[in-house]
Parts: structure tokens; C-alpha cells; sequence
């Protein structure tokens, strides 16, 4: 009954330095998202995935990549860090809105604090 | 662009007291409204939704009613729990959307005391 699992949790890097944050689902979800979450300013989305190998922008995605390989799979790459970056990250899924099979739920994983300094 | 604004919090209620949060948005058309509720160390979850007009969402003794006059989702519940305490987002899909990407107001956070 995992859900939507990410890694790692916690993490705390030095400005520059590089990583990666892996989200898994084990739903048969056709989209992911990457959002993050600040202090006062709610869920932000970074980038979000509509399927296998397709990626794409959202609202705040400077200094993030992303790779969806795998259906199962959504990984965030951050490859200088910077201050800025420090956050919360949450990784989610949902069924295909094209396709008619969401009822407008998005299903999250339990988020991934990432503190550069 | 479309928008979501919620009460800013934190908002600190006794055990068995009335609970409304204010849940205002700007869209085009006819968006989807959410309720969703981040528990302590937790991800988000679903609370409730309402999809056109004069529905309402109910979940957990929640209640939100999707108001198109006023534009609002107000989330109300009779008489809250200290289990209620937590962190809760409006968020609505707008209606020309095929991405599938929620928007979120800022949250709102609720302490529950005995």
C-alpha cells in the first residue's frame, strides 16, 4: 500500500552542489508533479509530466530538471543549488484528465525537506 | 491568470467550536474546487471537492458549497475535533486545463485546543 514514495526525506546540501530527488508510484498514475512548499506561499508547481518521456514546465521551474523515464518514476534534478532552493518538496500523481478517469484528486507522497546553505 | 486566496491563519480554536475558512478564486469558466488537508508531517490529501455550481463537497463532518455569485469555497464544520488540527488548502482546476495542474492557495493553518 505504498502509494506515492519519495527520497530521501531529508537532505541539506551546499550552494552548488548537485542532487536528485526520486518519486515513485505504484498507482499506473499517468501524471506527475513536482510542487514546493513555502512558508505563506501554499504549493508552487515546478514541473509536471503528462506521461512516459514527456515533461513540461510549470509555474517556478528555473533551476530544476526533471526526467520520466519510467511511468512509475519522476525525478527531480537540481544541479546547482542555490539558498532559494531550501523547501519542501512534494511529489504527487493523478489519472489522465484527458482521458475522463480523474475525479480531480491528486494523491502525494509525504514530501522531502531540503535545506541548502 | 486564475488565482486561489484563503484566510490567512493561523486560525486557534477550542474543542466543539464552529469552523469557517474563507476560500475566494478568480477564473475563466467554470473551474473544479478542492479542499485539500496536510496533517502534521504528512503529504496532502483530498478533503472534499465540488464540481460545478452550487454543489456541495462534504467529507469528515466538512462542508464546502461551490459558489458562483460570489466565487467563493468557503469550508465550514460544526464542531471541530483536535484530530482536525492541520494545515488546509482551497485549490481549484481550471475548466480549460488538460495538464492537470491544481492551484493552490496558500493554506491555512488550524490549531485545535481541548
Amino acid at each position: 500500500n505504498a502509494g506515492v514514495t519519495q527520497t530521501p526525506k531529508f537532505r541539506v546540501l551546499k550552494t552548488g552542489q548537485s542532487m536528485t530527488l526520486l518519486c515513485a508510484q505504484d498507482m499506473n498514475h499517468e501524471y506527475m508533479y513536482w510542487y514546493r512548499q513555502d512558508p505563506g506561499m501554499g504549493l508552487r508547481l515546478i514541473h509536471y509530466s503528462v506521461g512516459e518521456g514527456t515533461t513540461a514546465k510549470g509555474e517556478v521551474p528555473d533551476g530544476y530538471n526533471v526526467s520520466r523515464l519510467k511511468k512509475q518514476n519522476f525525478l527531480l534534478g537540481l544541479e546547482s543549488a542555490a539558498p532559494s532552493q531550501t523547501s519542501v518538496y512534494f511529489c504527487a500523481s493523478s489519472y489522465s484528465w484527458v482521458k475522463g478517469q480523474n475525479t480531480g484528486e491528486l494523491f502525494f507522497g509525504e514530501g522531502s525537506r531540503l535545506t541548502v546553505l | 491568470g486564475d488565482s486561489v486566496t484563503q484566510m490567512e491563519g493561523p486560525v486557534t480554536l477550542s474543542e466543539e467550536a464552529f469552523l469557517t475558512i474563507n476560500c475566494t478564486y478568480t477564473a475563466t469558466g467554470y473551474p473544479s474546487l478542492f479542499w485539500y488537508v496536510q496533517y502534521p508531517g504528512e503529504g496532502l490529501q483530498l478533503l472534499l471537492k465540488a464540481t460545478k455550481a452550487d454543489d456541495k463537497g462534504s467529507n469528515k463532518g466538512f462542508e464546502a458549497t461551490y459558489r458562483k455569485e460570489t466565487t467563493s469555497f468557503h469550508l465550514e464544520k460544526g464542531s471541530v475535533q483536535v484530530s482536525d488540527s492541520a494545515v488546509y488548502f482551497c485549490a481549484l482546476h481550471p475548466f480549460y486545463n488538460q495538464g492537470g495542474k491544481l492551484i493552490f492557495g496558500q493554506g491555512t493553518e488550524l490549531s485545535v485546543k481541548p
